[in-house]
């Protein structure tokens, strides 16, 4: 099993700003998952993070707005660029998932409100 | 990705079995089926996944057609707490290393 950690939980932020989430893992993995829960909507994948390459993102979302880091196996870090409303979403982060038949975790989630 | 149908929603009553329904016509054999819930305010956790026999766990059981096309989650004994959004999903080798979350079915649970 793996425990994540995610930081913050919530914030308020004004549109034009960045906000930074922090994943941490309490064990070593090789791929982290981002992924954004729109209000009353299922959780949609934003991006794959394998540590020491670049992040590969899904269809509609985009390096700038969304950049990723992945500075070692228990770390990640996503960062909303240029907020806008339409960003205000719970972000989440999740590991695990190896194979047909393995778990995934997920971290609590961020709530993000931008006004 | 192969797709599953779920109800939108299901009401139970507190103590009474719930029986949550999933379509998945075009499975493939090695497709694994999971199931995961989202209680409020939370990220989805695991429930119970599996590919051909049915299965048990501390949390529910999974019941599989003999034809793989649907599938069942049974909770024995619904609390208040198991109000959730339940996600059905399916996962190969051929979907990569992530889940494809759908809409998902919403209990309700009546005290």
């Amino acid at each position: 099993s793996a425990v994540i950690s995610q930081k913050p939980s919530r914030d308020i932020c004004q549109r034009g700003t960045s906000l930074t989430i922090q994943c941490q893992v309490d064990s070593q993995v090789t791929m982290m998952f981002w992924y954004r829960q729109q209000p009353g909507q299922s959780l949609t994948l934003i991006a794959t993070a394998n540590q020491g390459s670049e992040a590969t993102y899904e269809s509609g979302f985009v390096i700038d707005k969304f950049p990723i880091s992945r500075p070692n196996l228990t770390f990640s870090t996503l960062t909303v660029s240029n907020m806008s409303p339409e960003d205000s979403s719970i972000y989440l982060c999740s590991v695990g998932g190896q194979g047909s038949a393995g778990e995934q975790y997920f971290g609590p989630g961020t709530r993000l409100t931008v006004t | 990705d192969a797709k599953t149908t779920q109800p939108n929603s299901m009401e139970s009553n507190e103590e009474e079995p719930v029986h949550l329904p999933c379509n998945h016509s075009t499975i493939s054999g090695t497709d694994y089926i999971h199931w995961y819930r989202q209680l409020p305010s939370q990220g989805p956790e695991y429930v119970i996944h599996g590919l051909t026999s049915n299965v048990n766990n501390r949390m529910a059981s999974l019941a599989i057609a003999e034809d793989r096309k649907s599938s069942t989650l049974i909770l024995h004994r619904a609390t208040l707490r198991d109000a959730a959004v339940y996600y059905c999903i399916l996962k190969g080798y051929n979907y990569g290393q992530n889940f494809v979350f759908g809409p998902g079915t919403r209990l309700s649970v009546l005290p």
